[in-house]
């Protein structure tokens, strides 16, 4: 199993690009998410899905856009990017067993 | 509302010596708490969770409901426990992180 894989791992825009980080996980869990790392801060929820067809807000969701067309991929949509995106994104799924969240590797995103 | 306070950003202790990484946290139901760790150039993985009582890697955390901690303790620390440990609530839908703390072990 690859588990969460996120792509890219690094990517530089400069302000008012938009891009899209992708996020897929094979491990058929129904709950997913993205989190924004930063200095201080800690780890903040952006938006998560709970299944195919659904996505709700996190503390942080001004500026992205998330869709859930399958139980496997998630990607994150930044459609004007702002310096104040500069951050690690990490996407995370569920497992509902034992409620342990599996992380990706993060996506280290710089915005010019 | 939830939160999660990790009170130290920083944190050094020699190797051999007992470390304690504070967890304070708030929430009006029965909590389910986790402590999460990032080695360097790793990907946060789980460490413990509070229901199973486990110990993992010597780290032991014990739920004191009438203080709202989860504190994270090791008798004796080790260069490789070195890394970012986030404490973690679990909410409705989702996890609430702490802040944080690095944990520098001094060889």
């Amino acid at each position: 199993n690859a588990g969460v894989t996120q792509t890219p791992k690094f990517q530089v825009l400069k302000t008012g690009q938009s891009m899209t980080l992708q996020c897929a996980q094979d491990m058929n869990h129904e709950y997913m998410s993205w989190y924004r790392q930063d200095p201080g801060m800690g780890l903040r929820l952006i938006h998560y899905s709970v299944g195919a067809g659904i996505t709700d807000q996190g503390e942080v969701p001004n500026g992205y856009n998330v869709s859930r067309s399958t139980t496997e991929d998630f990607p994150l949509r930044l459609l004007s990017a702002a310096p104040s995106q500069t951050s690690v994104y990490f996407c995370a799924s569920l497992t509902a067993n034992t409620g342990e969240l599996f992380f990706g590797e993060g996506s280290r995103l710089t915005v010019l | 509302a939830q939160r999660v306070t990790q009170p130290e950003k920083l944190l050094s202790v020699f190797k051999g010596a007992p470390v304690e990484l504070k967890c304070n946290y708030s929430y009006s139901g029965s909590p389910e708490l986790f402590w999460y760790v990032q080695y360097s150039r790793q990907r946060l993985q789980l460490l413990l969770r509070h229901i199973s009582r486990e110990s993992i890697k010597g780290f032991t955390a014990d739920l004191n409901k009438g203080e709202t901690s989860f504190h994270l303790k090791k008798p004796f620390a080790q260069e490789e426990d070195s890394a970012m440990y986030y404490c973690a609530l679990a909410g409705a839908n989702n996890l609430f992180f702490g802040t944080g703390t690095r944990l520098t072990v001094i060889p």
